[in-house]
This record gives C-alpha cells, sequence and structure tokens, in this order.
C-alpha cells in the first residue's frame, strides 16, 4: 500500500534553478492537491486538480507550475527558484466531490526544498 | 473570509492528563471540518470529519466535537504515543473540495 508517494524527498537549488517535484497515488483518486508548509503559517494551498487534465490555482499560487497529465500523477514544477520557495511541500489527493469524503485527504510524506 | 484559528499553539501534558485543543472557525457555509494528526517529518494523517453542530467522534483516546462556532479535540487519558501536532481544517460550501487549515496544536506528553 504505497499511498501517496513524493519525490525527491529532499533538494538543494540555487536561486534560479528550476526543478519538479512529483506525487503519484495509488488509489485512483480523482482529486490531487499541492501544499507548502512553513514554520507559523500552516498548510497553504497551491494548486489542485480536479481531475486528469484539469488544474487549478490555489492560495499562493506564484512562481509554481503544474500538469496532471495522467491521473495518478501530479507534477509541480519550480521555474525559476527563489528563497521565498524554501519550505516543506506535500501533496496530497482525495476522492470525487459530491461524496461526503473529499476532506479526507491522503498525504505524501513531504519534501523539503531549500533555496540558497 | 474563511479562517480557522486553533488554541492553544503548545500544550504540554502529563501521562494520564485529560485536556482539549480548540479550533474556532468562520466559514461561508460548513460542508464539513476534519482533524489530523502530524507527527514530525511527515505529512498529515487524517483523523476525524464532523458535518454538523451536535456531531461527535471517537477513537481511541481522542473525541472531536462541533459546535456552530468551534470544535474541540477532547484528549483522555493521554499517553506519550499521542504526542504530535493535532491540525483543524474545515471545507466551505462552494468549494471544490478545497481545506482552510489551521497552524496546529503542539501536543507534548510526558511519562
Amino acid at each position: 500500500n504505497a499511498g501517496v508517494t513524493q519525490t525527491p524527498k529532499f533538494r538543494v537549488l540555487k536561486t534560479g534553478q528550476s526543478m519538479t517535484l512529483l506525487c503519484a497515488q495509488d488509489m485512483n483518486h480523482e482529486y490531487m492537491y499541492w501544499y507548502r508548509q512553513d514554520p507559523g503559517m500552516g498548510l497553504r494551498l497551491i494548486h489542485y486538480s480536479v481531475g486528469e487534465g484539469t488544474t487549478a490555482k490555489g492560495e499562493v499560487p506564484d512562481g509554481y507550475n503544474v500538469s496532471r497529465l495522467k491521473k495518478q500523477n501530479f507534477l509541480l514544477g519550480l521555474e525559476s527558484a527563489a528563497p521565498s520557495q524554501t519550505s516543506v511541500y506535500f501533496c496530497a489527493s482525495s476522492l470525487r466531490q459530491g461524496g461526503s469524503r473529499t476532506g479526507e485527504l491522503f498525504f505524501g510524506e513531504g519534501s523539503r526544498l531549500t533555496v540558497l | 473570509e474563511d479562517q480557522v484559528t486553533q488554541s492553544p499553539e503548545a500544550l504540554r501534558l502529563q501521562e494520564g492528563e485529560s485536556s482539549s485543543l480548540n479550533c474556532s472557525y468562520t466559514v461561508s457555509g460548513l460542508r464539513g471540518l476534519f482533524w489530523y494528526r502530524q507527527d514530525p517529518g511527515k505529512g498529515p494523517e487524517f483523523l476525524f470529519t464532523l458535518y454538523s453542530a451536535g456531531e461527535e467522534k471517537e477513537k481511541e483516546r481522542l473525541k472531536a466535537t462541533l459546535t456552530k462556532k468551534e470544535s474541540f479535540l477532547h484528549i483522555t487519558a493521554p499517553k506519550p504515543e499521542d504526542s504530535a501536532t493535532y491540525l483543524c481544517a474545515v471545507q466551505a460550501s462552494g468549494s471544490q473540495g478545497n481545506l482552510i487549515f489551521g497552524k496546529g496544536t503542539k501536543l507534548s506528553v510526558k511519562p
């Protein structure tokens, strides 16, 4: 039972570099999310997807792009990393909206990104 | 603006010392309120969903309750393994399933 898998788990970037975080889920969930977690700020939604081929902006989308080409994968990209993007990034998935369990998110273990 | 406030920020208990964590919320139509547990270096883990005022859910030493303005997570006779950060989140009616999280309460239970 893999659940939600994030890669890489740790990464150090220099300002201006680009990178992609990969999230994979094996639960056939429709909804997928990318959050960032910073000390004293709580979890904040970056982007989300309500199904294959769809994406939408969350609370803090600037500086990030996402793609959902396959139902099981959700990619988060940083085109030009900035020190303000130093954070722990969590991917999550949930069942299709309309059911009673869309708020029951399954989270990955996180990807710790440092931008120097 | 939809908002979730958790208190206290941190709570230190002795093993067996019962207490409660608070989650106050303002939301334009509540679809659901959720409690999660997060261990250091891990992702949050779902605990409970509450949908309407008066509802209660229990799991081992944890009991979650809901009113129209707030939710409580009661911890009865806690053990050291209950030490974690507890997160509260709300889902508003009309949202696309998105949750608004509080900043969490860090619970430490000493033996």
